[in-house]
């Protein structure tokens, strides 16, 4: 069974626009942490955000937000004000077993984000 | 965040040569994690690499296939042994670091293999 579920291969927005984009994920752990990256045509993965299975509130960092529903199991990043640079391919990924950094990622599909003028 | 170098960023192979890839974090980390990334696909993770042991391999890849050596505490390096077409990916190090608010992974630029 897939842990990450991206269920948007690709999303169309347009520049300022909001734009949420889906993820669920399923795990036993209690403790785990869930992740999103962008990643350029140039093949980089870029660190968005980060949300802990405990945090209690919604991680936020700049324009990305992570909508975290911990009894839904999705965790869907929002992305406020897009711009063109905004254009990427979007990865949501989960670690289990919590924040010991010795296990490494599950990474969901992604989804194709194309900002429109 | 940290700085991850890898080598190099693309190449271009031939069939049946091997080629090493290296990754340099600018701080001591216990576990660097390799993943392959197949044009148009999701990352998959090929082994974890921690100093001092054996990597560990996910199911589906081999020692044999992709050797790594993990000398230190800052440095590991991939090997794609015997390259096919089928391996043309891009192919990533990370690593997990300690922020005030949590570990995160972060990855390097990435190496692009084109094998032909």
């Amino acid at each position: 069974a897939q842990k990450i579920t991206q269920t948007q291969p690709g999303m169309f927005v347009q520049e300022k626009e909001a734009v949420t984009l889906d993820c669920t994920y399923d795990t036993s752990d209690q403790s785990y942490g869930l992740f999103w990256y962008k990643q350029p045509s140039s093949g980089e993965m870029i660190f968005l955000i980060y949300q802990g299975s405990y945090d209690e509130q919604n991680a936020t960092e700049g324009r990305y937000s992570l909508n975290f529903q911990k009894a839904r199991k999705s965790a869907n990043l929002v992305i406020s004000a897009s711009q063109l640079g905004d254009s990427a391919m979007y990865f949501c990924a989960m670690r289990e077993g919590g924040n010991s950094g010795n296990t490494p990622l599950v990474f969901g599909k992604g989804t194709r984000l194309s900002v429109i003028a | 965040s940290a700085v991850i170098s890898q080598k190099p960023s693309r190449d271009i192979c031939q069939r049946g040569t091997s080629l090493t890839i290296q990754c340099q974090v600018d701080s001591q980390v216990t576990m660097m994690f390799w993943y392959r990334q197949q044009p148009g696909q999701s990352l998959t993770l090929i082994a974890t690499a921690n100093q001092g042991s054996e990597a560990t391999y996910e199911s589906g890849f081999v020692i044999d296939k992709f050797p790594i050596s993990r000398p230190n505490l800052t440095f590991s390096t991939l090997t794609v042994s015997n390259m096919s077409p089928e391996d043309s990916s891009i192919y990533l190090c990370s690593v997990s670091l300690d922020k005030s608010s949590g570990n995160t992974i972060y990855f390097g630029e990435g190496s692009w293999l084109t094998v032909v």
